[in-house]
């Protein structure tokens, strides 16, 4: 089963942050959070992971609460494209024979 | 534009059809992955690859047959289907054991329907 918990879907308007919520309270010591997207039609996109500091990279913000048990995925400026399902991981990695387990994600709908 | 290819992007089958998805990645990866993915569900795991070694087997149906013929390659294999196996079929590749729990790549699948 997912170890992850996540809205089934939000409204974010276009050219507006998008904050993506995650909780993770029985995330382990070796367990990365990991965060891919899927638009339709299409198969699922990397879009950041961490394990307990805050991440940034081009696409998007990943902030973990110092007790891990949770988690947020910032899109800073949302776009039309940004349209997908977005889902929330937390897997061991390579620990686990890099097993990613999907919950069933947020759908995310950006509006003009 | 994915770095991992599939293909067929679709398939249509009959139930005694033997059939094969291919996967191809140029990345230099180690491990790869063949999700099941059914319509408004997420990905689900099937196989995992290591170094060209199934190191993973989610208890999946015998009439789905992986090969890794070398570390660019993933084929599967489908023999004697059954409707309900008509989904999308997902394969990823990561850099593997070793290398830095880095992400899995994606491709965008094929589109299996059985007759």
């Amino acid at each position: 089963d997912a170890k992850t918990t996540q809205p089934t879907s939000m409204d974010c308007a276009e050219g507006r942050a998008a904050n993506l919520p995650c909780n993770h309270s029985t995330i382990s010591g070796n367990e990365y959070v990991y965060w891919y997207r899927q638009i339709h039609s299409q198969g699922p996109q990397y879009i950041i992971h961490g394990l307990k500091n805050n991440e940034t990279n081009e696409m998007a913000s990943l902030i973990i609460t110092e007790d891990r048990k949770s988690s947020t995925l910032i899109l800073p400026h949302a776009t039309l494209r940004d349209t997908a399902v977005y889902y929330c991981i937390v897997s061991a990695g390579d620990n686990q024979g890099g097993k990613l387990i999907f919950g069933q994600g947020t759908e995310l709908s950006v509006k003009p | 534009d994915t770095e991992v290819t599939q293909t067929p992007k679709h398939l249509v089958m009959g139930m005694t059809n033997k059939k094969s998805l291919k996967c191809e990645q140029h990345m230099g990866h180690r491990a790869m992955y063949w999700y099941k993915q059914k319509a408004k569900k997420p990905p689900e795991l099937m196989f995992v690859y290591s170094y060209e070694k199934l190191s993973i087997n989610e208890s999946v149906p015998s009439r789905f047959s992986p090969e890794c013929p070398n570390s660019s390659l993933l084929n599967l294999h489908l023999h004697a289907l059954q409707p309900e196996d008509s989904a999308l079929y997902l394969c990823a590749s990561s850099q593997g054991p070793g290398r830095g729990n880095q992400p899995q790549h994606f491709g965008d699948g094929t589109r299996l329907s059985i007759l």
